[in-house]
């Protein structure tokens, strides 16, 4: 059975730095993108972008390069998404989710999610 | 803003048939398939539709997908109270090398 399971939900405050993780397992890691979507309160989802862990190839969302990374560990079949200084703007529900494609927005498997809250 | 348009609500009594239209461009739903997901408020999105039109296993026949030109729309057919939640349409987007959401449409069962 595939699953992504996201590490627990995090309260940070302005200027600290977190990484998030994304777990895949039931499926090879390595033959399939991991893409990182936001949900900001009440709002919709936004693709931020995606890595292949097979050759951790990324490909970043305009809005969103420069200020999250994303890489992943393959002897883990793990991915992440990193801020080095968190706004309260940061403030949001972050899932990753699974394609064959980079691009294409086929996300056949999502985690649950994880709840980032940054606030003084 | 978001790339693709999509109706902030729509709504429906058990057994109607329902629309939801998504609405994009020629670097969008014009040279690319078209997703839609499910997501009901507290959890994570599901996927119903992929390539326009085909579903996932485990989706309900009742849920159908076209697209036409620049614009898609998802349909759902016998609808049924546990219908409600939110849905999202997604696509590739050329001029932006990314993947872009609708705004999504919150859809309610009377």
């Amino acid at each position: 059975e595939v699953q992504l399971v996201q590490s627990g939900a995090e309260v940070k405050k302005p200027g600290e730095s977190l990484k998030i993780s994304c777990k895949g397992s039931g499926y090879t890691f390595t033959d399939n993108w991991i893409a990182w979507v936001r949900q900001m309160p009440g709002k919709g989802l936004e693709w931020m972008g995606t890595i292949y862990p097979g050759d951790s190839d990324t490909r970043y969302s305009p809005s969103f390069q420069g200020q999250v990374t994303i890489s992943a560990d393959r002897s883990t079949t793990t991915a992440y998404l990193h801020w080095s200084s968190l706004k309260a703007s940061d403030t949001a529900m972050y899932f990753c989710a699974r394609s064959e494609y980079a691009l294409n927005g086929d996300f056949d498997y999502w985690g649950q999610g994880t709840q980032v809250t940054v606030s003084s | 803003q978001s790339v693709l348009t999509q109706p902030p609500s729509a709504s429906g009594t058990p057994g109607q048939r329902v629309t939801i239209s998504c609405s994009g461009s020629n670097s969008n739903i014009g040279n690319n398939y078209v997703y839609w997901f499910q997501q009901v408020p507290g959890t994570a999105p599901q996927l119903l539709i992929y390539k326009d039109n085909q579903r996932p296993s485990g989706v309900p026949d009742r849920f159908s997908g076209s697209r036409s030109g620049t614009s898609a729309s998802l349909a759902i057919s016998g609808l049924r109270s546990e219908d409600e939640g939110d849905y999202y349409c997604a696509s590739s987007d050329d001029s932006l090398r990314g993947v872009v959401f609708g705004g999504g449409t919150q859809l309610t069962v009377l």
